[in-house]
């Protein structure tokens, strides 16, 4: 099974600053590459999929770079509703896999 | 709208039996491969299953392999998971997942909408 790993695990960021969270495969994954992003007792909402393209209503302050084995989600200057956890997943092997998530929170 | 929603969860024995629901509505069903995902309390998300649009092919992953059955009726659009042979470590929230790519016949890649998700808690 494919690793997905996240880094940070948290990161702390004040609201209007940028954040840049990270994302890495174990092998190659191509572009084959979502994000998500959780908030407490809510479902996942996709963000970024192709590992660049935003889903649709997704503001454009997120986007998403990278490509094999490295990926990044930046989000520019954040919103109070950007708090949240936030999920990789590779779908380029089976079994489908995600990330631990990355919690931003406010600093 | 999109809506997907899940029901069936609850609280079972370890070895029990459990089968999930999910009612999709919204769009064409027949032409999404649809997932099941699972979180455990306080934990991140883990791909469980998915099945492609058609039925004709599923995919597990291994802690549930032999244990877990995804299918879908097409006709009813609505998606199921048939857990057996359940362990305490199957305990969490379970969502359902349509993909986010139009095929009849590849299977999930990625989720564009999900439900709000049923908890199933194995426990004595």
């Amino acid at each position: 099974e494919m690793v997905m790993t996240q880094s940070p695990a948290t990161l702390s960021v004040s609201p209007g600053e940028g954040a840049t969270l990270s994302c890495r495969a174990d092998q190659s994954v191509s572009s084959n590459l979502a994000w998500y992003q959780q908030k407490p007792g809510q479902a996942p909402r996709l963000l970024i999929y192709g590992a660049s393209t935003r889903a649709t209503g997704i503001p454009a302050r997120f986007s998403g770079s990278g490509s094999g084995t490295e990926f990044t989600l930046t989000i520019s200057s954040l919103q109070s509703e950007d708090f949240a956890v936030y999920y990789c997943q590779q779908y380029n092997n089976w079994p489908r896999s995600f990330g631990q998530g990355t919690k931003l929170e406010i600093k | 709208e999109v809506q997907l929603l899940e029901s069936g969860g609850g609280l079972v024995q370890p070895g029990g039996s459990q089968r999930l629901s999910c009612a999709a509505s919204g769009f064409s069903f027949s032409s999404y491969a649809m997932s099941w995902v699972r979180q455990a309390p306080g934990k991140g998300l883990e791909w469980v299953s998915g099945i492609c649009g058609s039925g004709d092919s599923t995919y597990y992953t291994d802690s549930v392999k032999g244990r877990f059955t995804i299918s879908r009726d097409n006709s009813k659009n609505t998606l199921y998971l048939q857990m057996n042979r359940l362990r305490v470590e199957d305990t969490a929230v379970y969502y359902c997942a349509k993909d986010g790519y139009s095929s009849r016949w590849y299977g999930p890649r990625y989720f564009d909408y999900w439900g709000q998700g049923t908890l199933v808690t194995v426990s004595s």
